[in-house]
């Protein structure tokens, strides 16, 4: 049974330019989140997807988008880098947007 | 938004003490995770449990929605249990989760 996995590990972006983090989601689910982990802080919500379509959305700025696909894996795309982007970003996965939980690896970004 | 609290910020114990950790919420509870996350950032589910009692070898988790808190004991803490544990939870008619800051756990040989 695979896990939640996303893709690339580890990625150094400079400001102003664009990135996209991938994320396939736990086999059986259908629903991916998005998280914004600083150093030291909890996990922040940045939105949800659920039947291709963003359902929720945190408070971050437009910015910040995403897609999700057919197959249920989703596209994280952040524009404009700033020097605070820098963070762990994890995606998560559920069945139907509701119960537990299962989150990827996460993505570390740096933005220099 | 829902507001949750965890305590205490930090912890430092000699391997094989027990320990509680808390997390206290503003609203009433929708859903309820307990997580580990260990030094490579990975967040491991420990906990679903938006109300009642749970058990898993040495962790157990309790949550009491009525009176808006959960807690999650470790026993005979081994050095493989230090990492941040957080609680994350959905609620206040919200399906958004909200993560606690967490509760940093060092458990030394």
């Amino acid at each position: 049974d695979a896990g939640v996995t996303q893709s690339p590990t580890h990625l150094i972006k400079t400001r102003g330019q664009q990135v996209t983090l991938r994320c396939s989601p736990k086999s059986g689910h259908d629903t991916v989140s998005w998280y914004q982990q600083a150093l030291g802080q909890g996990p922040q919500f940045i939105f949800q997807y659920y039947e291709e379509e963003e359902r929720q959305r945190g408070n971050f700025p437009d910015r910040f988008s995403g897609h999700q696909f057919p197959n249920y894996s989703s596209e994280l795309n952040v524009n404009a880098l700033l020097l605070g982007d820098s963070a762990l970003y994890l995606c998560a996965s559920r069945r139907q947007g509701v119960g537990e939980q299962y989150f990827g690896p996460g993505t570390r970004l740096t933005v220099t | 938004g829902i507001q949750v609290e965890q305590s205490p910020p930090d912890l430092i114990l000699q391997e094989g003490a027990n320990s509680t950790l808390r997390c206290n919420f503003s609203d009433s509870v929708n859903n309820l995770q307990w997580f580990h996350q260990n030094p490579w950032g990975q967040l491991i589910n420990l906990f679903y449990i938006p109300s009642g009692t749970k058990q898993n070898g040495r962790l157990s988790a309790t949550t009491v929605a009525t009176e808006r808190y959960s807690l999650l004991y470790i026993s005979s803490s081994q050095t493989t249990d230090s990492g941040v544990y957080f609680c994350a939870v959905e609620g206040g008619g919200s399906y958004i989760p909200t993560f606690g800051r967490g509760t940093s756990l060092i458990v030394h040989p």
